[in-house]
């Protein structure tokens, strides 16, 4: 099976503090993403990743930044955390275009 | 822009069939439909590629209008497991990778 994981499953961080999140996937998939996640506004893509040290910004990536020095590990970044960035954090993982993602878990991080 | 889910939510008895609605402005590579219990990840049910193919899994089937952008998730004879979330996400080939964009999802709750 498909197995996307994620650092932490809850996160309380302070205004200002940097915060890092990663995802490892055991399936050797190319693409990976990052999405947050809130009420009413379904899933909303930050970054994704389609090779090793290659990413593209998705629709929300003001804030944020990431890093994929490892094809299995995808990091998500917040320089400056705000109490905006309170949020569910959702990483995926794919085989390519017009195959399913795989999700892991999710972090609940808080920004107090 | 994130496609256009209806309705927003349903509410469906045991044995009853419902319909869950996704249009985009967008050319589609695929569609995909995506449900989310609770408290957990989401969970891929099928993909749709161009081509207007139409996919079924148990009782649950979906559609893809290529020329109007459109797809259709349909649940026959509900089941109370089939209560969550329902996401679509239109994806989109840009060359190098593909994007895939989530609508802001269908509250399903089937009752007995």
């Amino acid at each position: 099976d498909v197995k996307v994981t994620q650092s932490s499953r809850y996160l309380v961080k302070r205004t200002g503090e940097k915060v890092f999140l990663e995802c490892v996937q055991d399936m050797d998939h190319e693409n990976m993403f990052w999405y947050r996640q809130d009420p009413g506004l379904g899933l909303r893509l930050i970054y994704f990743s389609y090779d090793v040290k290659m990413k593209e910004k998705g629709d929300i990536p003001e804030g944020y930044s990431v890093s994929r020095e490892k094809k299995e590990r995808f990091s998500l970044i917040l320089e400056s955390a705000s109490t905006n960035q309170t949020s569910m954090y959702l990483c995926a993982s794919s085989l390519g275009v017009g195959n399913e993602q795989f999700f892991g878990p999710g972090t609940r991080l808080t920004v107090l | 822009q994130q496609p256009v889910q209806s309705p927003q939510a349903v509410i469906l008895r045991e044995g009853e069939d419902a319909v869950i609605n996704c249009s985009s402005s967008k050319a589609l590579y695929s569609v995909h439909w995506y449900r989310q219990k609770h408290g957990e990840a989401p969970v891929f049910l099928m993909i749709l590629l161009k081509g207007g193919e139409q996919k079924g899994h148990d009782k649950i089937s979906a559609s893809f209008n290529e020329k109007k952008q459109q797809s259709s998730l349909y649940l026959t004879a509900s089941q109370l497991s089939y209560s969550g979330t329902y996401f679509c996400g239109t994806e989109i080939w840009r060359g190098t990778a593909s994007k895939l964009t989530f609508g802001t999802g269908t509250r399903l709750q089937v009752t007995l």
